[in-house]
């Protein structure tokens, strides 16, 4: 079946814009999670959703750092104000029930210029 | 606060060699996962370890869980060039918040 699915796949930006980030994940998996990878370390946790709500948003960096899941399936990540310090790989994973293994989408590489 | 350690950060080895990857954690964990991530990649489960004592393998491959040392081993056996790849170790604290820390990875170069 269908993997976590990721858009885009690249987004450049200038500093100071707003951007999306999309995350689809596999049919039928309740928990969702959104992580940055910044280039040389490992993902770091950013918030956990169970359903529509956010079970555990204490990873978001600042107030900047947005994420709706509204029907319970797909997950957005919003940046308002970007920073060249936002610039990483925004990972996203879903699994089936939040207390299984986590399959992770192909990433967003994001680029603040 | 939950520290995930592993050693070393970066490894160059010849083909044909055994070594072996360290993953240390600060606290009680309810399970361990590795994970491999190629160069511009997402990243690939490869082992689960759920209890003290937990060994799997995968060809070349073999993860093993000590809860109680709080250490978890990534075993390479006859390494060959494809290993050639990042690894990490990440510990699930789940049942207290949801979390899961990842180490910082093992970058593993394989020489032909």
């Amino acid at each position: 079946g269908a993997g976590v699915s990721q858009t885009p796949s690249n987004k450049v930006t200038e500093k100071g814009k707003y951007v999306e980030l999309r995350c689809d994940p596999i049919s039928g998996h309740t928990a969702l999670y959104w992580y940055r990878q910044s280039l040389g370390q490992g993902p770091e946790f950013l918030i956990y959703f169970q359903g529509t709500g956010a079970a555990d948003d204490s990873g978001l960096p600042n107030d900047r750092f947005f994420a709706v899941r509204p029907e319970g399936s797909v997950s957005t990540l919003k940046i308002q104000r970007t920073e060249r310090g936002d610039s990483a790989m925004y990972l996203c994973a879903s699994s089936l029930s939040g207390q299984g293994e986590q399959y992770f989408g192909p990433g967003t590489r994001l680029t603040v210029t | 606060e939950l520290k995930v350690e592993q050693n070393p950060l970066f490894l160059s080895m010849q083909e044909g060699k055994n070594y072996t990857i360290y993953c240390n954690y600060s606290t009680t964990s309810d399970r361990l996962y590795w994970y491999r991530q190629d160069p511009g990649k997402s990243l690939e489960s490869l082992f689960v370890l759920l209890s003290n004592g937990a060994v799997k393998q995968e060809g070349r491959l073999m993860a093993s869980l000590d809860t109680k040392a709080r250490l978890s081993t990534l075993h390479i056996t006859a390494a060959v060039h494809d290993l050639s790849a990042t690894y990490f170790c990440a510990v699930d604290m789940r049942y207290r918040d949801d979390k899961i820390i990842f180490g910082k990875g093992t970058r593993l170069h394989i020489l032909p």
